[in-house]
């Protein structure tokens, strides 16, 4: 399976925008790039997945290199629930729904 | 709908006990899968099933059984629990599996301490 690298940590003030960087150079042509975060004692949510296009939903924006072999998380405006762990995940088509999460990135936000 | 549902959220067993984890959705997903998730680490996959009557195994499968009788619940049994079985343990459900783009939703998870 394709890995994915990200930062240990990361910090931001409230109400500033957030870039969590992902890379992601062994990607395939069909692999999806999927973000979850995992907010302190709760089980992982789905924040936002995209293929080769940029995407945005009301939680967050998906930024996608043109290679594809990285990719940006950006939070519009960081809030204090927003600290939490997010992990940056490759989905193989066809490959059943099988995570396979690293360490991801904890985001600290301050006031 | 309630989404993905675990029970218990605490549970102290003694080293040779058995012990089941519950999980139940209510969205009519297809896919079930039981993770865990040891201090400071990502998630890893247990058990997964794509349908009723059909279950595989993931990374860390040892110890753990599975069976999946409906669609609506997915029960992870320890067969004979173990200190290093500690850890939080996670359900999820998607709709698909095979598109690549099918979200998950996870529980909120069961908190398993061995003695």
């Amino acid at each position: 399976d394709a890995k994915t690298t990200q930062p240990n940590s990361m910090e931001s003030n409230e109400e500033e925008p957030v870039h969590l960087p992902c890379n992601h150079s062994t990607i395939s042509g069909t692999d999806y790039i999927h973000w979850y975060r995992q907010l302190p004692s709760q089980g992982p949510e789905y924040v936002i997945h995209g293929l080769t296009s940029n995407v945005n939903n009301r939680m967050a924006s998906l930024a996608i290199a043109e290679d594809r072999k990285s990719s940006t998380l950006i939070l519009h405006r960081a809030t204090l629930r927003d600290a939490a762990v997010y992990y940056c995940i490759l989905r193989v088509t066809g490959g059943g729904n099988k995570l396979t999460f690293g360490t991801g990135t904890q985001l600290k936000v301050e006031l | 709908n309630a989404g993905v549902t675990q029970t218990p959220k605490f549970q102290v067993l003694k080293t040779g006990q058995s012990m089941t984890l519950q999980c139940a959705q209510d969205m009519n997903h297809e896919y079930m899968s039981w993770y865990r998730q040891d201090p400071g680490m990502g998630l890893r996959l247990i058990h997964y099933s794509v349908g009723a009557g059909i279950t595989d195994q993931g990374e860390v499968p040892n110890g753990y059984n599975v069976s999946r009788s409906t669609t609506e619940d997915f029960p992870l049994r320890l067969l004979s629990a173990a200190p290093s079985q500690t850890s939080v343990y996670f359900c999820a459900s998607s709709y698909g599996h095979q598109g690549g783009w099918e979200t998950q939703y996870f529980g909120p998870g069961t908190r398993l301490l061995v003695l």
